[in-house]
């Protein structure tokens, strides 16, 4: 069974520092892995999504994140953050298990709080 | 326009009242799914649908049921709604053509049972 698991709930960076979020998978199968946005009130969007080709994946609105098999990680990070990041931000992991990609899992999310 | 919809973005509801929330989608996929999104538990899944045929349970499907009324249509029932169901849900879809790897969301239904 996969899962996820999303270090820290809450992260808080200055203005123009980098962001780095946390996560780290469980997988029986190489896995697919993505990083979703949710601003206030809204539904998720996909920031990237890493489907077994280059493991350093670069997604909308400056953020990457890297795969790193030996270490179950696919962390999100931005080099300079920016007030409109301030965000809950998802990472999911979902199989292919031949007949199809079931349903996502995801972590529990992480607040990004943007300091001025 | 939106290309998945749902309807409707808010309730407020009884317990022991029967719901039904519906999600529309006009990007052609075949398969859809429903979540639910409670604070701190980021995303679960409660079912999911390959085609109008296949439906299938997520991790908590109890007190839900589905219908896949058309392909471009699949709605979310609580046949008696309880407290703990007060959650955010979001319905997905996502295209076996390229894999059905990547899904799509819509706005939100944010339901409040009281």
């Amino acid at each position: 069974a996969q899962s996820v698991t999303q270090l820290g709930s809450h992260v808080s960076v200055s203005e123009g520092a980098l962001v780095l979020l946390r996560c780290n998978y469980s997988s029986s199968v190489p896995p697919y892995l993505f990083w979703y946005v949710q601003y206030p009130n809204q539904g998720l969007q996909l920031l990237l999504k890493y489907t077994s080709a280059a493991t350093l994946v670069k997604g909308i609105n400056g953020f990457e994140a890297e795969f790193k098999k030996s270490e179950t990680s696919f962390h999100l990070t931005k080099p300079s953050a920016h007030m409109s990041d301030a965000a809950e931000y998802f990472c999911a992991v979902s199989e292919y298990s031949g007949g199809g990609a079931d349903g996502l899992t995801f972590g529990k999310g992480t607040h990004l709080i943007i300091q001025p | 326009d939106a290309d998945v919809t749902q309807t409707p973005r808010n309730r407020i509801t009884k317990t022991g009242k029967r719901i039904m929330l519906e999600c529309s989608q006009t990007k052609g996929h075949d398969r859809m799914y429903w979540y639910r999104q409670d604070p701190g538990l980021g995303l679960q899944l409660i079912y999911y649908s390959f085609d109008v045929k296949d439906i299938n349970k997520g991790e908590i499907s109890d007190g839900y049921s589905v219908s896949r009324q058309a392909q471009a249509k699949f709605s979310l029932s609580l046949e008696s709604a309880i407290p703990n169901q007060t959650a955010l849900y979001f319905c997905a879809t996502s295209d076996s053509g390229t894999g059905g790897i990547e899904q799509f969301f819509g706005p939100g239904t944010r339901l409040t049972v009281l």
